[in-house]
């Protein structure tokens, strides 16, 4: 066990739909990531936080928002849904806010658009 | 464009043989390096990391890495496998060490038969 909590475990939605994916980092960890993992497109970094502001920015798009709120937990919010969507969506926590800190990841959420 | 190649995307052991995954990075300036394994239902776990010094680096379950400047290349290494490696490993870069962006490689699954 990482530390790092991820609700939903399981969720699945319609096209169009619009769902919110929550994760609670280890405690002390200042910085929340978000990662996608699909069968094509691999293992992809989605977005950083620190301490409540966003730090880096990856391949995310439009439609997907997130945010880290005073209490340190972060939501990804994902939007207009495409069957594309449908992946392995991980959290991961680390104390500091960047160079040599080590992430440590949750269990993940599973989504699947249909 | 950075990226991380993993050459194996699949291997296929026996118990007690020795394992070694290849990974290569593109990216000219000063990396951190790090290789994640994923078990069967389970989260990303940290198996080493290197960020500098040694170049052997040792991590956990007898595992070894060892970072090849000249190379560009950051192998994982086990003397001898057992039935519980199977899983997948991950071989990571932090490119911009000013910010947590992990680019992963696409991964390599390890099945290893009793």
């Amino acid at each position: 066990d990482s530390g790092v909590t991820q609700t939903p475990k399981h969720l699945i939605t319609a096209t169009g739909q619009r769902v919110t994916l929550r994760c609670s980092p280890r405690s002390g960890d200042l910085s929340v990531y978000w990662y996608q993992q699909s069968l094509d497109q691999g293992l992809q970094f989605l977005i950083h936080y620190y301490n409540g502001e966003e730090r880096a920015k990856g391949n995310i798009l439009e439609r997907f928002s997130a945010q880290q709120f005073p209490d340190l937990h972060s939501e990804l919010n994902l939007s207009s849904l495409e069957l594309g969507d449908s992946a392995l969506y991980f959290c991961a926590s680390s104390e500091g806010r960047g160079g040599t800190d080590t992430q440590y990841f949750g269990p993940g959420t599973r989504l699947t658009v249909l | 464009a950075q990226s991380v190649s993993q050459h194996n995307h699949h291997v296929i052991l026996s118990e007690a043989a020795s394992l070694e995954l290849g990974c290569n990075y593109s990216y000219g300036g000063t990396v951190n390096l790090f290789w994640y394994v994923q078990y069967p239902g389970q989260h990303l776990q940290l198996l080493l990391k290197y960020f500098s010094g040694d170049p052997l680096v040792k991590g956990i379950k007898g595992f070894e890495a060892e970072f090849i400047k000249s190379k560009f290349s950051f192998n994982l290494r086990k003397p001898s496998v057992q039935w519980s490696d199977t899983a997948e490993y991950f071989c990571a870069v932090i490119l911009n060490t000013g910010f947590q962006k992990l680019v992963f490689g696409t991964g390599t699954r390890l099945l290893v038969s009793p």
